[in-house]
């Protein structure tokens, strides 16, 4: 089966800096990934997409994500953040083997705290 | 237009008795999933429907949850003689069909349930 993995629970970082939130995963085939974001009460946002192509993929509200074959990661990337990017971000892959056709597979989730 | 909305946005029951959570997905996206997420936690994998196909029901908890989809649109959720750990949120998402493989989901803000 499809997975993707986040290793970290929690990211701090520096109203300003560059956010970096780690995803990994593990597929058969062509990866389908795709970066979501939750703020406090409210469901998951899109944010952006990998298919094929480029492998910096840029996305909502400032974000992107670098797609690395050879290291099978998916990391979101935003060069400065701000204190409202504090919110709960997943990666996910879609699920395109036989078994879960469509089905979308979620990482555990990694809650980042940006502070002024 | 129109996103994916779920209904009721809280509810509060008693511990035993049943509670129905709807969701109406967005027009013209056959493919719906259930997700449950406790108090700041991961997103669990409840059910999936996909147009005419047999709905994966691999995520269900126990035989208390049900879930069905009317007409390919409007979809339920029922949990029969609710207990304490199904209190939750319980989201819904659409997508285009799975055959858009790059599509992604959109999600409702979510029905809070807290069992008492």
């Amino acid at each position: 089966a499809q997975s993707v993995a986040q290793p970290e629970d929690q990211v701090n970082v520096a109203e300003g800096n560059p956010l970096t939130v780690k995803c990994t995963y593990s597929v058969s085939g062509n990866p389908y990934l795709f970066w979501y974001v939750q703020y406090p009460n409210r469901g998951l946002q899109f944010l952006l997409k990998y298919i094929t192509g480029d492998n910096l993929v840029k996305g909502s509200y400032g974000f992107e994500a670098e797609f690395n074959k050879s290291q099978t990661s998916f990391h979101l990337k935003k060069p400065s953040a701000l204190v409202s990017d504090s919110a709960l971000y997943f990666c996910a892959v879609r699920d395109m083997t036989t078994d879960s056709w469509g089905k979308f597979q979620f990482g555990a989730g990694t809650q980042v705290v940006v502070t002024p | 237009g129109a996103g994916v909305s779920q209904s009721p946005s809280n509810k509060v029951t008693e511990k035993g008795k049943d509670v129905e959570l709807r969701c109406d997905p967005i027009s013209g996206h056959t493919a719906l999933y259930w997700y449950r997420q406790s108090l700041g936690q991961g997103l669990e994998f409840l059910i999936y429907f996909q147009g005419n196909s047999a709905p994966d029901k691999s995520g269900l908890p126990s035989d208390r949850f049900s879930a069905e989809r009317t007409g390919g649109s409007v979809s339920t959720l029922t949990i029969q003689r609710t207990q304490q750990e199904d209190s939750a949120v319980y989201l819904c998402a659409s997508s285009l069909a799975s055959s858009y493989y790059n599509s992604p989901l959109h999600f409702g803000n979510g029905t809070r349930l807290t069992v008492t």
